[in-house]
């Protein structure tokens, strides 16, 4: 079966720093890798999405990176500011089942002035 | 334009008992999924429809679930003899396609008694 480990289950920066947040799979490769924000109480919002063939996906101050050799994806938010805090999603797309999407647990990020 | 929505948005029942939860897509969005989302977890496929018909319900638990969408638009998943294990957030997702970024509702939360 698909797992995804999403690196730490919270992380902590400094407002004005860049995040880093991390997301590796095993078994298969996914077409499509996917990344969402999720605020308490409510449901993912979506930011990204990054297809098997591409190494880098860039929205304002959002980076997503894909390598298919090391089965990680890499989501960077920079110039961090306090409400950047949430809980941060990735999610995987095989291509194969028909977009269902296979999340990890996420990061809880906090950003603090 | 209005967003995926889901009603209830909370619902208590007692073990045993049937609910009806509902989903309305945006309008145009042809994929329609249901996921359940536990604490501290991320969201869990249950099923995915492609207009009327479920495409993929390998998600779904066990044969009391069951999920429906006539007319291609709104769908209602129905659980049949609630357990207090079904307790959870039951998150509705809409794309125009399959493949294409998610759009989710609120979601309902579920808690059986």
């Amino acid at each position: 079966s698909q797992k995804i480990e999403q690196n730490s289950e919270a992380l902590n920066i400094q407002e004005g720093k860049t995040a880093t947040l991390t997301c590796n799979y095993t078994n298969y490769s996914p077409a499509y890798l996917q990344w969402y924000r999720q605020d308490p109480g409510r449901g993912p919002v979506f930011l990204l999405l990054i297809r098997e063939n591409e190494k880098e996906k860039r929205k304002e101050r959002l980076k997503v990176t894909f390598d298919t050799t090391l089965k990680q994806s890499l989501f960077h938010i920079t110039a961090s500011q306090p409400a950047d805090s949430a809980t941060y999603l990735c999610a995987l797309d095989r291509g194969s089942t028909l977009g269902r999407l296979y999340f990890g647990r996420g990061t809880q990020l906090t950003v603090w002035p | 334009g209005a967003g995926v929505s889901q009603t209830p948005s909370n619902k208590v029942t007692e073990k045993g008992k049937y609910v009806e939860l509902r989903c309305d897509p945006i309008s145009g969005h042809t994929a329609l999924y249901w996921y359940r989302q536990s604490l501290g977890q991320g969201p869990e496929f249950l099923i995915y429809f492609q207009g009327t018909g479920a495409a993929d319900d390998s998600g779904l638990p066990n044969d009391r679930f069951f999920a429906v969408r006539p007319e291609g638009s709104v769908s209602t998943l129905k659980i049949q003899r609630t357990e207090r294990g079904d307790s959870a957030v039951y998150l509705c997702a809409s794309s125009r396609e399959a493949h294409n970024e998610q759009f989710f509702g609120p979601g309902t939360r579920l808690t059986v008694l």
